[in-house]
């Protein structure tokens, strides 16, 4: 059973660039969770997707933005990158069970280690 | 001020020793409290959820006091492999989002 899978594992871009980053959840998962983790720091939540449609925001600007395609996978982008977007992305997956929405354990992925030069 | 705050550390400690990590939430809308584990350049992974009566799993412990708002992990006869990040995590309820502290960075020696 593969886990939560992310690609690029590293990646290397200029201030002004645009990013995008892929995530494919574990399997019998629906919902995708995105984390920006800058050194020394503990995950920053951006946003969460279910049901193609970004459920949930954090505290992010709108240079950061994503999409969720019909097999579960996810996409991050951002774009006119900043020195200071140079973090590890996080992608997690998790199953939004019952009726009342419950949201069970997130499970993350390697990760993308983003560097902005 | 931060919504989950821990002492960043580092704790350097022997084989064999207990350490004892602690958490302050400022939020008390958060209702769902973890401890993650992150080893040096990988991914968190969750070690333990935390409830009020207290859970145990193994050699770690946690507690949760929602009166002082208060979390802690406690590690007995620490191994090496122990060595880590350890993130103290709160949740809401009514929201999907996983709210990390910086995490608490410890070192077991020989």
């Amino acid at each position: 059973d593969a886990g939560v899978t992310q690609s690029p594992t590293h990646l290397i871009k200029t201030r002004g660039q645009q990013v995008t980053l892929r995530c494919s959840p574990k399997s019998g998962h629906d919902t995708v969770s995105w984390y920006q983790q800058a050194l020394g720091q503990g995950p920053q939540f951006i946003f969460q997707y279910y049901e193609e449609e970004e459920r949930q925001r954090g505290n992010f600007p709108d240079r950061f933005s994503g999409h969720q395609f019909p097999n579960y996978s996810s996409e991050l982008n951002v774009n006119a990158l900043l020195l200071g977007d140079s973090a590890l992305y996080l992608c997690a997956s998790s199953l939004i069970t019952g009726l009342a929405g419950v949201l069970d354990e997130q499970f993350f992925g390697p990760g993308t280690r983003l560097t902005v030069l | 001020r931060k919504e989950v705050e821990q002492d960043p550390g580092p704790f350097n400690v022997p084989e064999g020793a207990t350490v004892a990590f602690n958490c302050t939430y400022s939020n008390s809308a958060s209702q769902s409290f973890f401890w993650y584990r992150q080893d040096c350049r990988k991914e968190p992974k969750l070690l333990m959820s935390v409830y009020s009566s207290g859970n145990e799993d193994g050699r770690f412990t946690a507690q949760l006091n929602r009166a002082s708002q208060y979390i802690s992990l406690l590690i007995r006869d620490s191994k090496l492999s122990d060595s880590a990040t350890y993130l103290c995590v709160g949740r809401r309820d009514s929201s999907y989002k996983l709210i990390f502290g910086s995490g608490t960075r410890l070192l077991v020696r020989p």
